[in-house]
């Protein structure tokens, strides 16, 4: 069975700091990763997604997530946290040749000036 | 581009009663979804139209609840005989056959009491 996990039900970190938003995966075949954030009272937003090629990938607000498959993870990243950020973030993953997305519990991104 | 568009945005309902959500998907999207989410939890799968026809319903989707999408444009989830374990917010999303990223609507907020 196909699940997403997040292990960090809360991440704290100081407004200019680097963070990570950690995830990890198990599907049966290649994964299409992605990351959604959830502002409160809001639907999810895109941030950014793995497909194929570069391990690195970049997205939106100046997020980028790193696609590691021998370790099946897929964390999130920023080099310089703002108050802004703060927010939940959803690691979701999609089996190819299939068509609804798995979302991990999220975690809360907690950003303090 | 409008993207996904969903009313109402809350609704509170009586134990008993039926409430009707709507989604309009990003024009040409031919793929339309509906996920559940209550507080603390990921989004969760509950069924997905390619076109008009309904090709996968969660479990999750008692007999109480019924999606259509009539012209494969916009779909109406009905929750019949609401039950107070019901209340959630549903979330509408959208994706093209030849896309790879699901966006989402705003939810609609369901409570009742």
């Amino acid at each position: 069975a196909q699940s997403v996990a997040q292990p960090e039900d809360q991440v704290n970190v100081a407004e200019g700091n680097p963070l990570t938003v950690k995830c990890t995966y198990s599907v049966s075949g290649n994964p299409y990763l992605f990351w959604y954030v959830q502002y409160p009272n809001r639907g999810l937003q895109f941030l950014l997604k793995y497909i194929t090629g570069d391990n690195l990938v970049k997205g939106s607000y100046g997020f980028e997530a790193e696609f590691n498959k021998s370790q099946t993870s897929f964390h999130l990243k920023k080099p310089s946290a703002l108050v802004s950020d703060s927010a939940l973030y959803f690691c979701a993953v999609r089996v190819r040749n299939t068509d609804k997305l798995i979302f991990g519990t999220g975690t809360r991104l907690q950003v303090f000036p | 581009d409008t993207g996904v568009s969903q009313d109402p945005r809350h609704k509170i309902t009586k134990r008993g009663q039926n409430v009707t959500f709507r989604c309009d998907p990003i024009s040409e999207h031919n793929r339309l979804y509906w996920y559940r989410q209550t507080l603390g939890q990921g989004p969760e799968f509950l069924t997905y139209f390619q076109n008009e026809a309904q090709l996968e319903k969660s479990r999750l989707l008692s007999d109480r609840f019924s999606a259509e999408r009539p012209k494969g444009s916009f779909s109406t989830l009905e929750i019949q005989r609401t039950e107070q374990g019901d209340s959630a917010m549903y979330l509408c999303a959208s994706d093209s056959l030849s896309g790879n990223t699901i966006y989402f609507g705003e939810g609609s907020w369901l409570t009742v009491v």
